[in-house]
């Protein structure tokens, strides 16, 4: 069957540190891999894309990276900050172009 | 940027009555819209497939004659719950994508609440 997880429901770090989560897939051939955020009773904010054929993407203080032999993508926000406090998804392009999200994990930055 | 107004954001209907959400694009186009559904402290479960001009494509489990889904133009997409009951409270959530190189855009949502 189909999964995309990431690995943990709540992620807790001390501010100024560097958060990362993991998505991992299974049964999927995506064409894309994203990342959202999302707060409590909004909807997603687009954050950053990722291609197939791309290893890495940086914006700013976050960056991604994509390895579709692991089927797995890391999120990284270096230097985060308690206003980055919220559940971030990862989501699934495929060639239909249809969205498939993860699980999410809520980030809490402690200050 | 892309921008999508998602209303009401909030409605609470009886049991029985039928509940129409509205999905806009404002500053591009929408061939294509997409309607999720997400329950507290889960993830966003795409729900259907919305095409302008023509019938909507529904995922797996998603009944289309409780779920209808009308896209009569370019900037907008409706999803009207038939025959509400209060299984069907939800958070709904519109999306649309403005190029292909560019995540999708949300709309801020809809807690629907039946009672």
């Amino acid at each position: 069957s189909q999964k995309i997880e990431q690995n943990s429901e709540a992620l807790n770090i001390q501010e100024g540190k560097t958060a990362t989560l993991t998505c991992n897939y299974t049964n999927y051939s995506p064409a894309y891999l994203q990342w959202y955020r999302q707060d409590p009773g909004r909807g997603p904010v687009f954050l950053l894309l990722i291609r197939e054929n791309e290893k890495e993407k940086r914006k700013e203080r976050l960056k991604v990276t994509f390895d579709t032999t692991l089927k797995q993508s890391l999120f990284h926000i270096t230097a985060s900050q308690p206003a980055d406090s919220a559940t971030y998804l990862c989501a699934l392009q495929t060639g239909a172009n249809n969205l498939f999200f993860g699980t999410g994990t809520r980030l809490t930055v402690i200050p | 940027g892309a921008v999508v107004s998602q209303h009401p954001s909030r409605v609470i209907c009886k049991s029985g009555t039928s509940v129409k959400i509205e999905c806009r694009s404002l500053d591009f186009q929408a061939t294509t819209m997409f309607w999720y559904r997400q329950f507290p402290k889960q993830s966003l479960m795409l729900m259907a497939t919305s095409n302008e001009g023509s019938k909507a494509t529904y995922e797996q489990g998603v009944e289309k004659d409780k779920f209808l889904i009308n896209h009569a133009s370019l900037t907008l997409s409706t999803l009207t719950v038939t025959s509400a009951h209060p299984e069907d409270s939800s958070f709904y959530i519109c999306s649309a994508r403005r190029d292909r190189e560019y995540g999708y855009t949300f709309g801020s949502g809809t807690r629907l609440t039946v009672v």
